[in-house]
């Protein structure tokens, strides 16, 4: 069965910093990850996604993931945080003609000016 | 804007209640999925409904129904309601069955309170 762990609750950085998140997943096939923003109040946005190809994929507001194999990971990164991107972060697996997603606990991004 | 729409965005409501949760997916999207979020559970796939039809099954109580009606729309029907069903409810949506991109997208949710 598929499973997602994010390994860090919480995590807090200063504005311009760079980020990373950190998601392992476990699935027996090629998996299909995503990474999905929360922000209060709101529902989930997609940052980005891989299926295959190119083992760095660029997503929107300027993150980026790296997917690897070997590790069974798939971290988020962004080289400059701003204020704005203080949210929930849920790394996510699928796969090809599967049914639904599975989440990660997720990972809440506190940014301090 | 994601293009689906989930109503109520809010509800509150008693135990041993029944209420109805409803969504409008994405124009032309075939599959619903339900989904539950708790700080306790995080999120929990309930059900997924393709052009009308059940296809999968996560951690549904058996309180809890769904359907999705010949116009794509989709109900999730949640009765005898206890403390712990307080929850989000998000509804997403795909163009078709696992969808060849495996993206889904999502609405933004109803907030169930049972007091």
């Amino acid at each position: 069965a598929q499973s997602v762990t994010q390994p860090d609750i919480h995590i807090t950085v200063s504005e311009g910093a760079s980020l990373e998140l950190r998601c392992n997943y476990s699935y027996g096939a090629t998996p299909y990850l995503f990474w999905y923003v929360q922000s209060p109040g709101q529902g989930l946005q997609l940052l980005l996604k891989y299926f295959s190809g190119d083992t760095l994929v660029q997503g929107i507001k300027g993150f980026e993931a790296e997917f690897k194999r070997s590790q069974s990971s798939f971290n988020l990164r962004k080289p400059s945080v701003h204020w704005s991107d203080a949210a929930e972060y849920f790394c996510a697996v699928g796969s090809l003609y599967g049914n639904k997603l599975v989440f990660g606990a997720g990972t809440i991004l506190r940014v301090k000016s | 804007d994601s293009g689906v729409t989930q109503t109520p965005k809010h509800l509150i409501t008693a135990t041993g209640q029944r209420v109805t949760l409803r969504c409008s997916p994405r124009s032309g999207d075939l599959s619903v999925y339900w989904y539950q979020q708790s700080l306790d559970q995080g999120l929990q796939f309930l059900i997924q409904y393709y052009n009308g039809e059940e296809r999968a099954k996560g951690n549904i109580l058996e309180r809890f129904s769904a359907q999705q009606f010949p116009d794509l729309h989709s109900e999730l029907n949640l009765s005898s309601l206890e403390l712990g069903d307080s929850a989000l409810y998000f509804c997403a949506s795909s163009a078709q069955q696992g969808s060849s991109t495996g993206e889904l997208f999502f609405g933004e949710g109803s907030r169930l309170t049972v007091l």
